[in-house]
């Protein structure tokens, strides 16, 4: 497809499970960004990607969250040893911004909806 | 307080009337955004301004950098521009975005 693919949809596991969430940017966007939304609430900066580095994961929670992103394309976070508070939507984001280069708009995906029991 | 304050937070019009929702921020930036949220949770980027003001059909974006300041107007509101509509701005040196924490419309047919 032409948009930000995220993978699951929705995700419900116990507390305590790790949990993956993946997304798939658009095709050739080197930016790639992580966001959280808790039910009520607004969004929150987890983790941005320029290629496959992350010059800025100034808002992951916790050491047990965690991001990866291979071949400047798919990238994937990583929720270990899942609590209640983690329930949320996660959002990915890819863009064609460049560090110091002109603003780009981002292009969001549908997110994944996450429910820890 | 917060970086992004967005006003009203929630706003309810009738059909057809003109709409304007404010964003104040407090830190110096490059760009501001104007997202819009539909109820089933999808983003979709509206506008990203740096200066000046931007138009797209029945929506306009103005911003106004020295008193920190931003508009998102709907002319002609229809039923269908019900959604949270969300504003965040891109610090200098920053690739991050800093979001408000919206405001919900509701347009009455």
């Amino acid at each position: 497809g032409a948009g930000v693919s995220q993978s699951p949809s929705n995700k419900v596991t116990e507390k305590g499970k790790d949990v993956e969430l993946r997304c798939d940017p658009i095709s050739g966007h080197t930016a790639l960004y992580w966001y959280r939304q808790r039910l009520g609430q607004g969004l929150e900066f987890l983790i941005y990607f320029q290629g496959n580095s992350a010059p800025d994961k100034s808002g992951l929670p916790s050491d047990r969250f965690s991001a990866e992103r291979t071949g400047e394309s798919v990238s994937t976070l990583t929720i270990q040893r899942t609590q209640q508070e983690d329930s949320a939507v996660y959002l990915c984001a890819s863009s064609l911004a460049r560090q110091g280069a002109v603003n780009q708009p981002q292009h969001f995906g549908d997110g994944t909806r996450l429910s820890i029991l | 307080k917060n970086e992004v304050e967005q006003s009203p937070q929630n706003l309810t019009a009738q059909e057809g009337e003109f709409i304007t929702i404010n964003c104040s921020y407090s830190v110096g930036i490059s760009a501001l955004h104007w997202l819009q949220q539909h109820p089933g949770g999808g983003i979709v980027s509206l506008f990203m301004l740096s200066s000046g003001k931007k138009k797209h059909g029945r929506l306009i974006a103005t911003i106004n950098i020295q008193e920190k300041h931003s508009s998102l107007h709907i002319t002609a509101s229809h039923p269908r521009d019900s959604a949270v509509y969300i504003c965040a701005v891109r610090r200098f040196g920053n690739e991050k975005l800093t979001f408000g924490t919206g405001t919900r419309l509701t347009i009455i047919p």
